[in-house]
């Protein structure tokens, strides 16, 4: 059973626009998310992350919102630039950052020009 | 912030020999180290937890004498593909667990058998 769920395997976006990637959970224990951005063949690289104590979690150009009734939290870019293009994951886990970490199957963001 | 190195980033081995993959964290020391891999297309998915000083975790489906993870330092811990096959060929990530909430990952070895 897949307990973190990124249900659009690719997304397409203008340049300039707002991107919205999705992601959705299964398992109440969790208590910390992060997002990581992928290139191919290169390990993820953090992007930013929220604690279930918070709704909210703005960095630069890149916002995450989290509702844990839903238990749903999506990220946004904005504005979308061309170098946004990449798979994004979603990761959960319990226990702050001590735990492994559980993946969604990412989804891969395509920038337009 | 910190940095992870993994060496080599990518090698080419033959079926039946193994292969020694390193992890170093380079500006902060780890108790724990996960060892991922990704197969193309699919997500990454945990391998492995070791301790420094104990024996390794595994993951249901990870044989553990295939895969020996040493974890023989807070800085430094490497994961030994023995007697490698076509099919483990992948693309390992290892992250070491970093006392802030942000963690970061090793930029990865891309592993070919053939």
């Amino acid at each position: 059973d897949q307990q973190v769920k990124q249900n659009s395997p690719s997304l397409s976006v203008q340049e300039g626009r707002i991107s919205i990637l999705n992601c959705d959970y299964t398992n109440s224990m969790f208590d910390y998310f992060l997002w990581y951005k992928k290139y191919p063949a290169e390990g993820p690289t953090f992007l930013i992350s929220i604690s279930s104590i918070k709704d909210k979690n703005e960095d630069g150009r890149f916002t995450v919102f989290l509702n844990k009734s839903a238990k749903h939290l999506s990220l946004h870019i904005v504005p979308s630039q061309p170098g946004d293009s990449a798979v994004y994951f979603c990761a959960a886990n319990s226990g702050g950052g001590a735990d492994g970490l559980t993946f969604g199957k990412g989804t891969h963001l395509i920038i337009q020009p | 912030g910190a940095v992870v190195s993994q060496h080599p980033s990518w090698v080419i081995c033959k079926s039946g020999t193994s292969v020694k993959i390193e992890c170093r964290s380079l500006d902060f020391q780890a108790t724990t180290m996960f060892w991922y891999r990704q197969f193309p297309k699919q997500s990454l998915m945990l391998m492995a937890t070791s301790n420094e000083g104990s024996k390794a975790t595994y993951e249901q489906g990870v044989e553990k004498d295939k895969f020996l993870i040493n974890h023989a330092s807070l800085t430094l811990s490497t994961l030994t593909v023995t007697s490698a096959h076509p099919e483990d060929s992948s693309f390992y990530i290892c992250r070491p667990v970093n006392p802030t909430y942000e963690q970061y990952f090793g930029p990865g070895t891309r592993l070919t058998v053939t």
